[in-house]
């Protein structure tokens, strides 16, 4: 059971660079997340996705933008890539029903120079 | 405005002995709130959570307290071990309405053997 999955693990950009961050969970889950985490930041929501079909802002949206594929499937672009979005980035999913935990993928570093 | 706060960024504890990390929260509509544990190069993984409606859960060795009134949790981890050397994130979230999980800073635990 792989659970959330993401690809690619690194990443290194160059400022102005677009790219598509992938994420697939595999637990039939309805809701899913992208985070990003800095240094003494914790993590930041960028945007969620609450049921296939619907996507909404986080607390840390601009600069990208998201596509729920299908029900399984949630990917991060990045249009033109900037320095300040250097960062790991995690997925993660949840059952809709309240007072679920979230599965987090393994992050992707990325690096924008 | 950070809603959650984690305001020991490390800490530090000899095996054996108790390891107590705190949180504190602002927005007095959260009602479940969740641990996790990160390794370096991993995702957060869920440890425990508790409900508004709880002031205590235990599992095993880990035990989440929330005091509502003061809007503060805690995690104790009784005996502590090297392996539990990690960051630990609290988080909260509404069971209602939104599915957004809001994080705190973190704060890292170092076990010493």
């Amino acid at each position: 059971n792989a659970g959330v999955t993401q690809t690619p693990k690194f990443q290194v950009l160059k400022t102005g660079q677009s790219m598509t961050l992938q994420c697939a969970q595999d637990m039939n889950h309805n809701s899913m997340y992208w985070y990003r985490q800095d240094p003494g930041m914790g993590l930041r929501l960028i945007y969620y996705s609450a049921s296939e079909g619907t996507t909404d802002k986080g607390e840390v949206p601009n600069g990208y933008n998201v596509s729920r594929l299908n029900k399984r499937e949630f990917s991060l672009r990045l249009e033109s890539a900037a320095p300040s979005q250097t960062s790991v980035y995690f997925c993660a999913s949840t059952r809709i029903t309240g007072g679920t935990e979230a599965f987090f993928g393994q992050g992707t570093r990325l690096t924008v120079v | 405005d950070q809603q959650v706060k984690q305001n020991s960024p490390s800490l530090s504890v000899q095996e054996g002995r108790i390891s107590i990390l705190n949180c504190d929260y602002t927005n007095s509509m959260f009602d479940y709130f969740l641990w996790y544990k990160k390794y370096p190069a991993e995702g957060p993984t869920f440890l425990i959570s508790i409900s508004s409606i709880k002031d205590k859960n235990e599992d095993g060795r880990f035990t989440v307290f929330l005091n509502k009134s003061a809007k503060h949790l805690s995690l104790h981890i009784v005996p502590s071990q090297p392996g539990d050397s990690a960051v630990y994130f609290c988080a909260a979230k509404t069971t209602s309405g939104t599915y957004k999980y809001i994080f705190g800073t973190g704060t890292r635990l170092k076990v010493l053997a």
